[in-house]
């Protein structure tokens, strides 16, 4: 079965700071994920996704993720965090092995808490 | 551009009460799916709609059922109302040329609380 695992449940980093929000997954074929952001209250944010070509891939914020086959991972990165960036982080696979309807499976998420 | 609009944003109801949740897509959007997002999880899939139909459904009950118009708004409907049903139910539109490598859109959500 199609899955993805998050395997913090939270990240504290400082502002400034480089940050990593970890992401797994286990699919048959080629994956197609993506990251999307939650802020309280609100539905989900697309940030970024792979679906083919480069590993490291630039999404909204400046944001990027970098794809890595060989480790089945999709871990999202951003060279200096902002307190605005706290929030919850989902990642997400693409289960295109099943009618090609687009469902998504997601992570359980990650919480990214920024100090000042 | 609208994006995704859901109606209404929060909800109470009592056990064993039905309800219905509605969603708008994002404009140029054919294709619906719906999500329950349980408190610190992720969201889950429930059914997803095109051309009016059900295309494919996640592991819910028949108490979850749907709805798709000609315009492409979808309803979500939930009969027999459990307190496990209180969640955010996310509505999520995509077109479906390129519905694979797409990314689909949310709307802010419906908080649906059973009493």
């Amino acid at each position: 079965a199609q899955s993805v695992a998050q395997p913090e449940d939270q990240v504290n980093v400082a502002e400034g700071n480089p940050l990593t929000v970890k992401c797994t997954y286990s699919v048959s074929g080629n994956p197609y994920l993506f990251w999307y952001v939650q802020y309280p209250n609100r539905g989900l944010q697309f940030l970024l996704k792979y679906i083919t070509g480069d590993n490291l891939v630039k999404g909204s914020y400046g944001f990027e993720a970098e794809f890595n086959k060989s480790q089945t991972s999709f871990h999202l990165k951003k060279p200096s965090a902002l307190v605005s960036d706290s929030a919850l982080y989902f990642c997400a696979v693409r289960d295109i092995r099943s009618s090609n309807t687009g469902k998504l499976i997601f992570g359980q998420g990650t919480t990214l808490q920024v100090k000042p | 551009d609208a994006g995704v609009t859901q109606s209404p944003t929060h909800l109470i109801k009592t056990r064993g009460q039905q309800v219905t949740l509605r969603c708008s897509p994002k404009s140029g959007h054919d294709t619906v799916s719906w999500y329950q997002q349980a408190l610190g999880q992720g969201p889950q899939f429930i059914f997803q709609y095109y051309e009016e139909e059900e295309r494919q459904r996640g592991n819910f009950p028949d108490r979850f059922s749907g709805h798709q118009f000609p315009n492409y708004s979808s309803e979500l409907n939930v009969n027999a109302l459990l307190l496990g049903d209180s969640a955010l139910y996310l509505c999520a539109s995509t077109p479906e040329a390129g519905v694979a490598n797409t990314e689909a859109f949310f709307g802010q959500g419906t908080r649906l609380t059973v009493v």
